[in-house]
């Protein structure tokens, strides 16, 4: 089945600095999207985007399908963008496939 | 509204209880999903239901038990589990993107 990675696994920021996560699938996607999960385990829906760019707001997110690889970008990091970040992807169907994601800290 | 409800938000239960999970959504969507988060993992895929038929099942043990009784709702009934079955219970629905409820803490004595 597909394998999807994401880097880092682990990410301290001192507030206000910017950062990138990364996605790596193995195979063609229909659907990413990108998650945070805050410390109450909710999970947050950021971005859907098999392909292309979005922003919203201090956050931004491009797919590169062709490549198979997404990018999330935090700019001008808060303490409560700390969290856990996930993407999850499918390639048709309703079988969808979590990476390990990205734990943030950021520093006041 | 893109919201999934969940409950109960707490749960604990002993190895020989009967107890069951409860999800709704009201957004029309036509699929609805089961997972099972340990600490420090990623969400994992149960069970699934399209049209409120069972679509995905992946090869999870007999004690959890499945049921869509409409549209709207979706439920996790647990029997005979186990401690390790001790876990954040997460119900998502989706559209075109998937939404998850704020998840049931499961706690097997």
């Amino acid at each position: 089945g597909i394998q999807v990675e994401q880097s880092p696994p682990d990410l301290i920021l001192q507030e206000g600095a910017n950062s990138t996560l990364r996605c790596n699938f193995s195979d063609s996607v229909n659907n990413l999207q990108w998650f945070h999960q805050n410390p109450w385990g909710q999970l947050i829906n950021l971005f859907y985007i098999p392909s292309g760019t979005k922003q919203n707001g201090r956050l931004s997110a491009t797919t590169v399908a062709t490549e198979r690889y997404s990018l999330l970008y935090i700019s001008s990091s808060q303490t409560t963008d700390s969290g856990v970040y996930f993407c999850a992807v499918d390639t048709g169907g309703f079988k969808t496939i979590f990476g390990a994601g990205t734990r943030l800290f950021v520093k006041a | 509204d893109t919201e999934v409800t969940q409950t109960p938000k707490h749960l604990v239960m002993g190895m020989t209880n009967k107890k069951s999970l409860k999800c709704e959504q009201h957004m029309g969507h036509r699929a609805m999903y089961w997972y099972k988060q340990k600490a420090k993992k990623p969400p994992e895929l149960m069970f699934v239901y399209s049209y409120e038929k069972l679509s995905i099942n992946e090869s999870v043990p007999s004690r959890f038990s499945p049921e869509c009784p409409n549209s709207s709702l979706l439920n996790l009934h647990l029997h005979a589990l186990q401690p390790e079955d001790s876990a954040l219970y997460l119900c998502a629905s989706r559209g075109v993107e998937q939404f998850f409820g704020p998840g049931t803490r499961l706690t097997v004595l």
